[in-house]
């Protein structure tokens, strides 16, 4: 089976330019999640989907950050304009409703 | 609300050594915990959960873990630990009862084998 699905793996962009992630979640998985990692901290939630809709979006900075799921399948998280505070993994990960989350390989964000 | 606690950011032990991870979880409902493993460069691994039922959860690669109810701790175990074992580690809880699926995730420990 196969698991999360992230790209890209490394990015590198300057503070204020715009960046955006890629995530497929496993096949059937209805619940999708994206996880900000920062360096030495646990993972946080941002967002959660279920299908299409949002359950919780409370820890979403979202004068700067966004996220849609398309289809109630692929997901994109979009940060535009970039701090450096932002520096961070940001993983995707799924779950079929309440069982297990499997998270992906996670995206690396360096803004200079 | 609920939260998690690793109260020892680094466990340094010698290979064949039983290993030992700590985590407590505070939590309104009854717990659902979790642990993961994180390479470097790498995502999170799942490696074993508590549900329901035995308190001695096994998991993958020859861990377990054991729920406390009193003590509110759900520690994570080895006995012989290899150097390849060697990774952060990170506990999670979430609340049977709420109605998100969400996890919140403790700040990690780095766990050290020496040969």
């Amino acid at each position: 089976e196969a698991g999360v699905a992230q790209s890209p793996r490394y990015k590198i962009i300057e503070k204020r330019q715009s960046v955006a992630f890629w995530c497929n979640p496993i096949s059937g998985h209805a619940t999708l999640y994206w996880y900000q990692q920062i360096l030495g901290q646990g993972p946080k939630l941002l967002i959660q989907f279920q299908n299409n809709g949002v359950v919780d979006d409370s820890q979403l900075p979202k004068d700067r950050f966004s996220a849609e799921r398309l289809k109630g399948v692929d997901s994109t998280l979009k940060i535009q304009p970039a701090k450096l505070e932002d520096s961070a993994v940001y993983l995707c990960a799924s779950s079929f409703l309440g069982d297990t989350i499997y998270f992906g390989e996670g995206s690396w964000l360096t803004v200079v | 609300a609920q939260s998690v606690a690793q109260p020892e950011d680094q466990v340094n032990v010698a290979e064949g050594n039983p290993l030992t991870v700590k985590c407590t979880y505070s939590v309104s409902g009854n717990p659902y915990l979790f642990w993961y493993v994180q390479y470097p460069n790498r995502g999170l691994q799942f490696l074993l959960k508590y549900i329901t039922g035995d308190n001695l959860v096994k998991g993958s690669y020859g861990f377990e873990a054991e729920f406390n109810k009193s003590q509110t701790s759900f520690h994570l175990k080895k006995p012989s630990a290899l150097v390849s074992d060697s990774a952060l580690y990170f506990c999670a809880v979430r609340d049977s009862g709420a109605g998100s699926y969400q996890l919140t995730f403790g700040k990690g420990t780095k766990l050290s084998v020496i040969p």
